[in-house]
C-alpha cells in the first residue's frame, strides 16, 4: 500500500499568516493527489484536486504544488474559517485510497 | 445538485453486522465516471477507505477489511448500502458515504455524506 505521511500533525498560526502543510508518498504518485478540509463534526470538503487545481467554490487563498513524492498546500492569509483538520489523500493506486493522518491547523 | 445521506443503526452488538444505507439524490448511482464509496473514522482518528461500488455492480474492497465487507446498490431507489460482519469495537466510528469523480488525470472524493456514528458496544 502507498502511505501517506503529513507533516507537521499540528500547526498553530495566526489570521492572516501563510501557512504551508507538507505531504509526503512512499512512492511516486504522479499527481494523483488531492486535498480535503475537515471541521469538527462535519464531513471532509474537496479543496485541491490532482495537486494543484482548485475545487470550484474553493477560495484563491488556497493553493497545491508538488508532483512525484512530495506535495503541498499553502494558505495564503488564514482567515478565520480556515482553522482545521486537513487532509491529504492519493488516487494513484486506485482503488485502494489512502489518507494522511490530518494536520490540524488551530488559532494561535 | 447531487447529495448523499447515510442511515441505519448507531448501536451494533458485538460479533454482529452492521447494516448501512446511503440516499443519493440529485443525480443517478448509475451515472458514468462516478464510483460510490464508503469511508469511515474513528473518533478523533484519520479516514479510512472501506470499498466502492461501480458500474452495474462491480465493487472493490480495503483488504484490511476486505472478509468482513459487502457493498451493494439498489438502482431502483437510488441506493447503496454497506455491511460489515462480525464487528468489534474496533469498528465504532463515524461511517460516510461518498462520490468519487474520475477523469483520465485524476479522481477525488468530491461530494460526501454528512455521516452517520456507528457504536458497536453490547
Amino acid at each position: 500500500d502507498i502511505q501517506m505521511t503529513q507533516s507537521p500533525p499540528s500547526l498553530s498560526a495566526s489570521v492572516g499568516d501563510r501557512v504551508t502543510i507538507t505531504c509526503r508518498a512512499s512512492q511516486t504518485i504522479s499527481s494523483y493527489l488531492n486535498w480535503y478540509q475537515q471541521k469538527p463534526g462535519k464531513a471532509p470538503k474537496l479543496l485541491i484536486y490532482a495537486a494543484s487545481s482548485l475545487q470550484s467554490g474553493v477560495p484563491s487563498r488556497f493553493s497545491g504544488s508538488g508532483s512525484g513524492t512530495d506535495f503541498t498546500l499553502t494558505i495564503s492569509s488564514l482567515q478565520p474559517e480556515d482553522f482545521a483538520t486537513y487532509y491529504c489523500q492519493q488516487s494513484y493506486s486506485t482503488p485502494m485510497y489512502t489518507f494522511g493522518q490530518g494536520t490540524k491547523l488551530e488559532i494561535k | 445538485q447531487v447529495q448523499l445521506q447515510e442511515s441505519g443503526p448507531g448501536l451494533v452488538k458485538p460479533s454482529q453486522t452492521l447494516s448501512l444505507t446511503c440516499t443519493v439524490s440529485g443525480g443517478s448511482i448509475s451515472s458514468g465516471s462516478y464510483y460510490w464509496n464508503w469511508v469511515r473514522q474513528p473518533a478523533g482518528k484519520g479516514l479510512e477507505w472501506i470499498g466502492r461500488i461501480y458500474t452495474s455492480g462491480s465493487t472493490n474492497y480495503n483488504p484490511s477489511l476486505k472478509s468482513r465487507v459487502t457493498i451493494s446498490e439498489d438502482t431502483s431507489k437510488n441506493q447503496f448500502s454497506l455491511k460489515l460482519s462480525s464487528v468489534t469495537a474496533a469498528d465504532t466510528a463515524v461511517y460516510y458515504c461518498a462520490r468519487v469523480y474520475s477523469s483520465g488525470w485524476f479522481a477525488a472524493f468530491d461530494i460526501w455524506g454528512q455521516g452517520t456514528v456507528v457504536t458497536v458496544s453490547s
